[in-house]
């Protein structure tokens, strides 16, 4: 079975700020891929970037990277320059083998920017 | 977006009672899922379906039941509502792309009173 851990439950930063936010995953497939949502306070779900596990280069989405180390099994979400609408929980999320089971989720980080 | 429509949004209903909650997508998706959200616990798969009629279990399948009688609706059903089931629950939808792109619905706030 897969895990998820996201080990930050809030974090604050300064607005223009870069942030980290951690996840680490644990599973034993080969074929995996990793996700970030986005959910700001109106509740949905939306996707921000992903990574598959025999993807050589680090995935981006305009501020959004995401710092693919694999021996390390972790899957950290970088946001370059934070605005404030940055501000919402962020999940982590795989899916590992065929995927046809769905995604394991991460307790998520809530993440606050400040002016 | 992405022609997803949960239903209802809301409700509130009484300890016991059941409750059908259902997911209709507009784009023949062959995997449909249900989530449950609560605090401190991110979201969990309660069941999921890979086609008309073939579902299985998730990580928190008790007191729940699924059906998908078509490939655009899949229904999700307490039979007997309990106050534990308070939760936002979101459907998904897996896409035949290199990602999957997994998307949710707009999720339904239950509250078992």
């Amino acid at each position: 079975a897969q895990k998820i851990t996201q080990t930050q439950p809030g974090m604050f930063v300064q607005e223009k700020e870069a942030v980290t936010l951690d996840c680490t995953y644990d599973t034993s497939d080969q074929s995996y891929g990793l996700f970030w949502y986005k959910q700001p306070s109106s509740g949905e779900m939306i996707f921000l970037i992903y990574q598959g596990s025999y993807d050589e280069q680090n995935a981006t989405e305009g501020r959004y990277s995401l710092n693919f180390q694999k021996a390390r099994k972790s899957a950290n979400l970088v946001i370059s320059a934070s605005q404030l609408g940055d501000s919402a929980m962020y999940f982590c999320a795989m899916y590992s083998g065929g995927g046809a089971d769905g995604l394991t989720f991460g307790k998520g980080t809530h993440l606050i920017i400040q002016p | 977006d992405a022609g997803i429509t949960q239903s209802p949004r809301h409700k509130v209903t009484e300890t016991g009672t059941p409750v059908t909650l259902r997911c209709h997508q507009t784009e023949n998706h062959r995997y449909m899922y249900w989530y449950r959200q609560d605090p401190g616990h991110g979201l969990r798969l309660i069941h999921y379906s890979y086609g008309v009629k073939d579902t299985d279990k998730g990580e928190v399948s008790d007191g729940y039941s699924v059906s998908r009688s078509k490939t655009e609706d899949f229904l999700l059903t307490l039979e007997s509502a309990t106050s534990s089931q308070t939760s936002v629950y979101f459907c998904a939808i897996r896409r035949d792309t290199s990602n999957y792109g997994y998307t949710f619905g707009s999720g339904t706030r239950l509250t078992v009173v």
